[in-house]
Formats: structure tokens, C-alpha cells, sequence
């Protein structure tokens, strides 16, 4: 299966700053996903992001709020923008491995972002 | 619209016990399903999945067959250990390039 390099692993911000959480992946693949999960929840996905194409964002989020680059097929950004304490959560992107046997999706071990 | 429930936790057992979290869904067509494991501080690992009705997934112990008569896809381990703690998370996509659709996990406890 893929590996997943996410950075930062953690980071404590302060209200209205923006951070750009990076994912690099060590194989060329076709989608990449943004997911949160806020504390004590499940996992929501944020947007769907294509080389070459604008992300595809999920009803609730905007891409002024989590713009989302993909410049090639191992690397994609998403950064969290004027954060407010309610963005405080675990942010997670993800990779679909279906062309390879493992036949899934691989996720990178994620941001841990305290927002104060 | 495309759902899957989870039994709530958290679930606390003895060392050695039998487990079972169950998982069922609401989609149409045939959906993948799919077992994820977050231990503490950690990201999300595949534990598991299948693919198609009556195939049974498995993995370190774990297994979970795919009903599509009940819809379910319940996770099973016949002894579990305190290296089993974590959060569970039942999931299910159509295909390649669709989202994951996760329920809401369940904490799993196992104490010595």
C-alpha cells in the first residue's frame, strides 16, 4: 500500500491565523482526500482533490476556508484558514489505493491542530 | 441517503474475551465495507474489508462477513488483548474515487 508523510503532526495556533497541513505520498496516485474529525467524533471528509483540477468540496465546506492544492500526483496541501477554536480537531488526508491489491484507501497519521 | 450505524461505546472487556461491534449499514447497490483501527494518538489503519455479499474479511484475529440480507458487517475477535484498545471505525464506499462513509466508532477498552 501507499505511504502517507503528513506534516505537521501537531501545532497549537492562535485564532485568526491560517496553517497549511502538507501530505506527500510515495507513490503516484489519482485521488487524495481532506477528512476532520473533530474531537470525539467520527471522520467527515472535507473535499476530494484531482491533479490538474479544482477540489471538490463537501456540502458545509468552502474553499475559502480550507483551500486545498494538488500540484502533482504525490503531493496535495490543505490549509485552514482565519481558524477560530471550532477548527480545532484532527485533520487527515487519505489516498485511494484501489489500482494496487491492496484495494482501499490509506490514510496519513494525521494533524492534531489546537486552536487557542 | 448512504448511512452506516455503530454500536455505541465506549465497550469495556476483560483480557481474553470475545468481542463483537456491530455494524450495519443503509446504501443501495453493493458497497465495499470496510474495518478501520485508530489506536491512541495515532491515524487511521485498514483492519479489514470486503467486498462483495458473504465474503469475510480478517485480519490479526478480527473478521467480519458481509451480510447483505441484514445489512450488517459486524466485527469479531474470539480473545482479545490490552494491545486491542483503540477506536473502531465501520466504513463503506461504491468505488474507486468515492468517499468513505464512517460511522460514528466505537471505543473499544480492554483491561488486564
Amino acid at each position: 500500500s501507499a505511504v502517507i508523510s503528513q506534516k505537521p503532526s501537531r501545532d497549537i495556533c492562535q485564532r485568526g491565523t491560517s496553517l497549511t497541513i502538507q501530505c506527500q505520498v510515495d507513490s503516484q496516485v489519482t485521488m487524495m482526500f481532506w477528512y476532520r474529525q473533530q474531537p470525539g467524533q467520527s471522520l467527515t471528509l472535507i473535499a476530494t482533490a484531482n491533479q490538474g483540477s479544482e477540489a471538490t468540496y463537501e456540502s458545509g465546506f468552502v474553499i475559502d476556508k480550507f483551500p486545498i492544492s494538488r500540484p502533482n500526483l504525490t503531493f496535495s496541501t490543505l490549509t485552514v484558514s482565519n481558524m477560530s477554536p471550532e477548527d480545532s480537531s484532527i485533520y487527515l488526508c487519505s489516498v485511494d489505493d484501489w489500482d494496487t491489491e491492496y484495494y482501499g484507501y490509506t490514510f496519513g497519521s494525521g494533524t492534531r491542530l489546537t486552536v487557542v | 441517503g448512504n448511512s452506516v450505524t455503530q454500536m455505541e461505546g465506549p465497550v469495556t472487556l476483560s483480557e481474553e474475551a470475545f468481542l463483537t461491534i456491530n455494524c450495519t449499514y443503509t446504501a443501495t447497490g453493493y458497497p465495499s465495507l470496510f474495518w478501520y483501527v485508530q489506536y491512541p494518538g495515532e491515524g487511521l489503519q485498514l483492519l479489514l474489508k470486503a467486498t462483495k455479499a458473504d465474503d469475510k474479511g480478517s485480519n490479526k484475529g478480527f473478521e467480519a462477513t458481509y451480510r447483505k440480507e441484514t445489512t450488517s458487517f459486524h466485527l469479531e475477535k474470539g480473545s482479545v488483548q490490552v494491545s486491542d484498545s483503540a477506536v473502531y471505525f465501520c466504513a463503506l464506499s461504491y468505488n474507486q474515487g468515492g468517499k468513505l462513509i464512517f460511522g460514528q466508532g466505537t471505543e473499544l477498552s480492554v483491561k488486564p
